[in-house]
């Protein structure tokens, strides 16, 4: 069966500092990966999506960005964090394109609080 | 582009009582509609999905149904429990883009003893 990890759950970072959030998937092959934020009480806000490795695709321009350096691992990362940065932040990820069920699978998220 | 919108944002019943939790999207070309529930501090677990094709799903108490036309789906929760408070989301697939679901805002659940 196919498992979606996220490290680390949760994590305190000074303004100003790097980040380096973590996503993995068990169980499949040549998955979509997504990351997204949430602000408490509010919905979800698509930051990236990546259809395969080095593919991404950027939703909101911000000091964020993503890499996906293997088939199942996809990375989000700043260089300089800022207050508005504080978040949960969640991966997923779903079937490619039009193949399979279409089914989204997500992580059990980040809690980023910048101090 | 595709907007979802989850209406009422926030709703409290009493336990036992039948409730319907509303979505609706402005673009009727879907690939599939998904309905999540999410726990305070958790990640979002899938309780249905029905593709374009479906008229509804069905797991246990849980029903959800789909009117592509209209741009309205339902999720019926019968007999409510103190367990199923939660905040509810619904999330669309699009045809113009496979790879990319667009979410509502949810709907926060409150069942009380």
């Amino acid at each position: 069966s196919q498992t979606i990890h996220q490290w680390p759950a949760t994590l305190v970072q000074p303004v100003g500092s790097p980040l380096s959030l973590e996503c993995t998937v068990e169980g499949t092959s040549n998955p979509n990966l997504y990351w997204y934020r949430q602000a408490a009480g509010r919905g979800l806000q698509l930051l990236f999506y990546s259809v395969g490795i080095g593919q991404i695709s950027s939703e909101v321009p911000q000091n964020l960005s993503a890499s996906r350096p293997q088939d199942r691992q996809f990375i989000l990362s700043s260089k300089k964090l800022l207050l508005s940065d504080s978040s949960f932040y969640l991966c997923a990820w779903s079937d490619p394109g039009s193949s399979g069920v279409g089914t989204q699978y997500f992580g059990p998220g980040t809690r980023l609080t910048v101090l | 582009k595709q907007e979802v919108t989850q209406i009422p944002a926030a709703l409290s019943v009493p336990e036992g009582e039948n409730l319907v939790l509303n979505c609706s999207f402005t673009d009727s070309a879907i690939y599939n509609l998904q309905w999540f529930r999410q726990d305070p501090g958790k990640g979002l677990t899938s309780l249905l999905l029905i593709q374009s094709s479906q008229r509804e799903q069905t797991s246990g108490r849980l029903n959800a149904s789909l009117d592509k036309s209209s741009g309205r789906s339902t999720l019926y929760i019968a007999a409510s429990q103190p367990g199923d408070s939660a905040t509810y989301l619904c999330a669309v697939k699009g045809t113009y883009n496979f790879n990319k679901f667009y979410f509502g805002s949810g709907t926060k659940l409150n069942v009380k003893p």
